[in-house]
């Protein structure tokens, strides 16, 4: 199966500043086939960006998706308090479907 | 757009239990629907997929020949059925639909139903 690798496992940052996450998979994934979600406490995850770059109704443009093969970003632009929560990769390209880790957004 | 999920409950090792989930908002039947599960204090792991019409079904190796995913379309559900449980299989299961333009990304999710399996 295909493994993700998020980076770093906490992110600590605050409000107005610029969020960068990594994705790293153990094999090249389509790029039409991976995914961000959010999660906050004790709520289901949200899904943010789909196919890489794609950005899911209703997402703010403050949230962007890149990447190709294995090396995969989302960019938080001037980060919200709302923002704070936890991000999780995805890829579909390949089953099983699987998640990263994730990786935490902090307030400093 | 809605999804609910129930069924979850307190069990003990090698015993069995059925979630549902009911959707409501949306042509049920145009849609994949998956499950997927958290652990407590853990990340996202996907469970199973079945598709419109029952024909393509998948599950995760971990749940591979316990679990059993099902759907009935004239009800707007859909099941999962877990036997042989063990105490990995504890989390909180999630109900999950298939994003129509990028089938295996999750659009909607539910809330979750709690499986503790413990003795």
């Amino acid at each position: 199966e295909i493994v993700l690798t998020q980076s770093p496992d906490t992110l600590s940052l605050s409000p107005g500043e610029r969020a960068t996450l990594s994705c790293r998979a153990s094999q090249s994934v389509s790029s039409t086939h991976l995914a961000w979600y959010q999660q906050k406490p004790g709520q289901a995850p949200r899904l943010l960006i789909y196919g890489a770059s794609n950005r899911a109704t209703g997402i703010p443009d403050r949230f962007s998706g890149s990447g190709s093969g294995t090396d995969f970003t989302l960019a938080i632009n001037k980060l919200e308090p709302e923002d704070f929560a936890v991000y999780y990769c995805q890829q579909y390209g390949f089953s099983p479907k699987t998640f990263g880790l994730g990786t935490k957004v902090e307030i400093k | 757009v809605q999804l609910v999920e129930s069924g979850g409950a307190s069990v003990q090792p090698g015993r069995s239990l059925r979630l549902s989930c009911t959707a409501s908002g949306f042509t049920f039947d145009d849609y994949g629907m998956n499950w997927v599960r958290q652990a407590p204090g853990k990340g996202l792991e996907w469970v199973s997929v079945i598709n419109w019409n029952s024909v393509s079904i998948d599950y995760a190796n971990s749940v591979k020949g316990r679990f059993t995913i099902s759907r009935d379309n004239a009800k707007n559900s859909m099941y999962l059925q877990m036997n042989s449980l063990g105490p990995e299989d504890t989390a909180l299961y999630y109900c999950v639909r298939d994003m129509l333009r990028a089938p295996g990304a999750f659009d909607v999710w539910g809330q979750g139903t709690m499986v503790t399996v413990s003795s």
